[in-house]
Order: structure tokens, then C-alpha cells, then sequence
């Protein structure tokens, strides 16, 4: 069964960055696009971007272009998302999400990571 | 990036009501939608993709139709667990993909 773990909760300073992991057991790492999707506190869920880890190639919404890096290592099966010069409004859950295999919808996600931005 | 729009933000039923969650996109994406139930605390579960297809171990009291541009989330029978909120995403081949802004289900 396909499993994704990511790493644990954050503080940063607004104009830092963080980088947060999501490690994939189960299944073919990199065959299937690995999504990060946030959401602050109260409010909906936000797509940032995605990685298809074969094609080593990302993509991004364009809120985040610029400020938001995404990568894979294929020889660990962790996807990691990096987001630069944090303000406050970066307080959110993040989350790693797989696509399914049969379908490009994502049916595997990770448990969340809180990052909080604060001074 | 295409737009996608969810009415009602917030829905108020009764256990046994059939509930409608429409979710309409700003260009065609075919039937690349997927719908997800988010309850507090949790990551979002995937209920529905393709448009209509029922992810494995979801209820057939959830059913999804539509395509292009205007698609519907409908639970037949409401049951006490189905008090959530729920969102559509398009995942549009060639497209970032995007979610709609939610519809919460609460107890009327």
C-alpha cells in the first residue's frame, strides 16, 4: 500500500525559507506526479505545484511562481517542496499528494505539515 | 490557470437528504475533475475522478456526473459521517491544476 510520510511541523522567520519532505513507500516512486497542495488555517486547499520524478520535471501555479521549488530523489523516493521569503500569510498545512496510478486525481496524500511563520 | 468555481460554500441537510455540489470550471477540462471530502484535522479523501468514476471503498450513495465545464457531486441518502466539506479539482492534462474553494455540509 502505498504510503507518504512527510516531515515534521516548522517555524521560520518571514523572509526565510523552508523545505519540507514527503517520503513515498509503496508503489513506483517515480512513475506518478507527486502534487503539494497547502491550506491556511480555516481556509480551502490550494494547489502549488507538481513533480513527475521520472522527468525530474515541475510545474507551478502561477501565485507561487519564482518563490516555490520542487524536486525528487529518485533514489530515496522523497519529493520535497522549498518555499522562499515566508510571510505570514505562508502559515498553512502542507501537503504531498500522489496521483492514483489509473487516474491523474490524487488518492494518496500525506499527513500534513504546519509550518507557521512568525516574527 | 483555469478557475474553478463550487456553489454553495456552505449546504445545511438532514441525515437521509439528498445533497447537490456543483463545481463549474472556467474552460473545458473534458472530465478531468475529482472530488475530495475533507473533514478537520485530516487531508482531503478522493471520492470521485474522471468525472464519475467512485475511488474504490467510496459509497455508491456518492455519485459524480458532467463534463466540460459544469459538473455535480450528489449524495443520495446523507449519513451522519458525510458532514464534511468538499472540493472539486480540475487536473487538466496541460493545465496547473486547481481546486474549487469548498462546500461545507452541515447538520440542518
Amino acid at each position: 500500500q502505498v504510503q507518504l510520510v512527510q516531515s515534521g511541523a516548522e517555524v521560520r522567520k518571514p523572509g526565510s525559507s523552508v523545505k519540507v519532505s514527503c517520503k513515498a513507500s509503496g508503489g513506483t516512486f517515480s512513475s506518478y506526479t507527486i502534487s503539494w497542495v497547502r491550506q491556511a488555517p480555516g481556509q480551502g486547499l490550494e494547489w502549488m505545484g507538481r513533480i513527475v520524478p521520472i522527468l525530474d520535471i515541475a510545474d507551478y501555479a502561477q501565485k507561487f511562481q519564482g518563490r516555490v521549488t520542487i524536486t525528487a530523489d529518485k533514489s530515496t523516493s522523497t519529493a520535497y517542496m522549498e518555499l522562499s521569503s515566508l510571510r505570514s500569510e505562508d502559515t498553512a498545512v502542507y501537503y504531498c499528494a500522489r496521483v492514483s496510478g489509473y487516474s491523474n486525481a490524487s488518492g494518496y496524500w500525506g499527513q500534513g505539515t504546519l509550518v507557521t511563520v512568525s516574527s | 490557470d483555469i478557475q474553478m468555481t463550487q456553489s454553495p460554500s456552505t449546504l445545511s441537510a438532514s441525515v437521509g437528504d439528498r445533497v447537490t455540489i456543483t463545481c463549474r470550471a472556467s474552460q473545458s477540462i473534458s472530465n478531468w475533475l475529482a472530488w475530495y471530502q475533507q473533514k478537520p484535522g485530516k487531508a482531503p479523501k478522493l471520492l470521485i475522478y474522471e468525472a464519475s468514476s467512485l475511488e474504490s471503498g467510496v459509497p455508491s450513495r456518492f455519485s459524480g456526473s458532467g463534463s466540460g465545464t459544469e459538473f455535480t457531486l450528489t449524495i443520495s441518502s446523507l449519513q451522519p459521517d458525510d458532514f464534511a466539506t468538499y472540493y472539486c479539482q480540475q487536473y487538466h492534462l496541460y493545465s496547473p491544476w486547481t481546486f474549487g474553494q469548498g462546500t461545507k455540509v452541515e447538520i440542518k
